[in-house]
């Protein structure tokens, strides 16, 4: 079966732009993750929806926000882009949350 | 605040040897501790999944080992080989906070043949 598809794999834009991020789950996930991964901080969390609702959010500035479709489909959006968001975003999605995550290839985002 | 450890944060090892890797928690309330292992520039690939109400579990030459009353699981990899050089991180996700994994900085692991 498909596995966890993140599109696109990678970004470059400039500081002040915004960008958008998409995940598909696995087909029948309900529940969507998103981690933010760097040399310096590691896998950090950013939120978590389940059913189109936000269950959980990490400690992440206003200009990360994210949302879930109602066919599962997650996407994350950065606005006013400072160079600190370069990084790998990782997305993971779970049948139920006791099913363990499968994650995604992640998107390579680099802002200069 | 569920703090999660890991240790060490890199081991070499020739080529046939078993590798221990470990990872200690703050807050024994889990619902889920996941290992994966990651390669460089790739996503995570999940090895192990322990469930708050189990031990262990097993995957061919992986093992890994959960007591949540010490906060400490450990993950063994029988037999090493190279193909098994890679980053280990262990993920725990606590009761109230569905959906969210708290991170180890990892263990990278080098197999030489």
């Amino acid at each position: 079966k498909a596995g966890v598809t993140q599109t696109p794999r990678y970004l470059i834009k400039t500081r002040g732009q915004q960008v958008t991020l998409s995940c598909s789950p696995i087909s029948g996930h309900r529940s969507v993750s998103w981690y933010q991964q760097t040399p310096g901080q590691g896998l950090q969390f950013l939120f978590e929806y389940f059913s189109e609702t936000q269950r959980n959010k990490g400690n992440f500035p206003g200009r990360f926000s994210g949302r879930q479709f109602s066919n599962s489909r997650s996407e994350m959006n950065v606005s006013t882009l400072e160079l600190g968001d370069s990084a790998l975003y990782l997305c993971a999605s779970s049948l139920a949350g006791n099913n363990g995550y499968t994650f995604g290839s992640g998107t390579r985002l680099t802002v200069v | 605040k569920q703090e999660v450890t890991q240790i060490p944060a890199a081991l070499s090892v020739p080529e046939g040897e078993n590798l221990v890797l470990n990872c200690s928690f703050t807050d024994s309330a889990i619902y889920n501790l996941q290992w994966f292992r990651q390669d460089p520039g790739k996503g995570l690939t999940s090895l192990l999944l322990i469930q708050s109400s189990q031990r262990e579990q097993t995957s061919g030459r992986l093992n890994a080992s959960l007591d949540k009353s010490s906060g400490r699981s450990t993950l063994y990899i029988a037999a090493s080989q190279p193909g098994d050089s890679a980053t280990y991180l262990c993920a725990v996700e606590t009761t109230d906070s569905w959906g969210k994994f708290q991170f180890g900085a990892g263990t990278q692991v080098v197999v030489t043949p």
